[in-house]
């Protein structure tokens, strides 16, 4: 079945700093999705891209649909404190039925 | 606030019991998905509805499990029998389906400990 990949599992980074994580797959995605997740929460949507080669931002938060549509790039700069949480990438084939996630990143932030 | 709610947030029930779980979906979004989280895991997808219709079930919803949305509003999920494997975090979302919008907004889930 269709799989994304997100690695590595956890990130430690320092605040003020950017850091960048991607999402691949074997299999071609009409739309990417990240959300970001706390603890005991439901996922959290920061960004939906729908087509081959979008950059988008959304604050300090950029992300971007690969060209092959088998990719897909989150990158958050000037980080803070509660930027902590697990983030994953979501595809949807684009019938708008079900995504498929990755296994998430773990991102801690060191004051 | 007018996002997805979920009733419980928590339930804790042994073996074998019965439970149902509530959503609530976004009011005006006529798509509602029901996931299930494992630790370290991400969502995984249940079964899904367009306003009262279930349009596709995972493999992974056994016979246990019944879900329904009988007027194309709030939903629930039953699982019958539960098993100590039936642990999980049991997520909602709802869409609004049109062309060109995919996105999927998620409520606070139901954490499910069976003991």
């Amino acid at each position: 079945g269709q799989q994304l990949n997100q690695s590595p599992q956890s990130m430690f980074i320092q605040e003020g700093e950017d850091v960048s994580m991607n999402c691949t797959s074997s299999s071609i995605f009409n739309t990417w999705l990240w959300y970001k997740q706390d603890p005991g929460e439901g996922p959290v949507l920061l960004i939906a891209l729908y087509k081959a080669g979008e950059l988008t931002s959304n604050g300090r938060l950029t992300a971007q649909f690969g060209i092959t549509r088998k990719d897909s790039f989150l990158n958050i700069s000037a980080s803070i404190p509660s930027d902590v949480g697990i983030y994953f990438c979501a595809g949807d084939t684009g019938a708008n039925s079900k995504l498929t996630f990755g296994k998430g990143i773990t991102l801690s932030v060191r004051p | 606030d007018t996002g997805v709610s979920q009733n419980p947030r928590h339930k804790i029930t042994k073996r074998g019991q019965n439970v149902t779980f509530r959503c609530d979906p976004i009011s005006e979004h006529n798509r509602l998905y029901w996931y299930r989280q494992t630790l370290g895991q991400g969502p995984e997808f249940l079964t899904y509805f367009q306003n009262e219709a279930q349009l596709e079930k995972s493999r992974l919803l056994s016979d246990r499990f019944s879900a329904e949305r009988p007027k194309g509003s709030f939903s629930t999920l039953e699982i019958q029998r539960t098993e100590q494997g039936d642990s999980a975090m049991y997520l909602c979302a709802s869409s609004l389906h049109r062309t060109g919008s995919y996105e999927q907004y998620f409520g606070p889930g139901t954490r499910l400990t069976v003991t």
